[in-house]
């Protein structure tokens, strides 16, 4: 597709269990973007994938959350033993490598709800 | 709080006005983005601004940024009911990480 696309688009859950969420860059995209979004808020940054790097973890609020990206294209942001408060709206974003242009196109996001 | 400070929180308008949103940040940046988001479309990104520049324009909006002062402002100029839609400023601080603004809530009446 031409675009960013997540998967799914809603997920509910109970509290304690492990959820994956999954992102499809744009085709071609070397940076990969993970953030989160409760009701009425900004985005909280997550983490970002670049190239072959290392990525960039600092924004993962606790060591239930991570997320990998395999052969430089898809990315799976794994939550596990979730907590009621992670419940917010998971966006994933990818951009080309230019670091200082890089515009970010969004998906849809993954609406998580954890009862 | 990864956020930056934006203001106002929210503004209310007629159709035919301008809009004035304001960001400020706390460290240095590489560049500063404005983006859009609405339930239609999603999170879209506007116009981005380099840290040694001054002022941009794309259409009907203005980017300015005074690195000095650490703040920036989007202006939407004979804004439209379409123009509706929650407003974030981006900070690109080094690399590729990004941190967002709380977000302007822009309501434009027809």
């Amino acid at each position: 597709g031409a675009g960013v696309s997540q998967s799914p688009s809603n997920k509910v859950t109970e509290k304690g269990k492990d959820v994956e969420l999954r992102c499809d860059p744009i085709s071609g995209h070397t940076a990969l973007y993970w953030y989160r979004q409760s009701l009425g808020q900004g985005l909280e940054f997550l983490i970002y994938f670049q190239g072959n790097s290392a990525p960039d973890k600092s924004g993962l609020p606790s060591d239930r959350f991570s997320a990998e990206r395999t052969g430089g294209s898809v990315s799976t942001l794994t939550i596990q033993r979730t907590q009621q408060e992670d419940s917010a709206v998971y966006l994933c974003a990818s951009s080309t490598e230019l670091a200082g242009d890089n515009e970010q196109f969004f998906g849809p996001g993954t609406r998580l709800t954890v009862l | 709080s990864q956020q930056g400070e934006e203001d106002p929180q929210a503004l209310s308008i007629q159709e035919g006005e301008n809009a004035t949103m304001n960001c400020s940040y706390k460290t240095s940046i590489n560049n500063l983005q404005w983006y859009r988001q609405n339930s239609g479309r999603g999170l879209v990104h506007l116009i981005l601004i380099r840290s040694n520049e001054r002022e941009k324009h794309s259409g009907r909006l203005r980017v300015t940024l005074d690195t000095s002062k650490k703040s920036s402002s989007l202006l939407i100029t004979a804004s439209r009911a379409a123009d509706t839609a929650s407003y974030f400023c981006a900070r690109v601080t080094g690399g590729f990480k990004t941190i967002f603004g709380a977000g302007t809530r822009l309501f434009v009446k027809a």
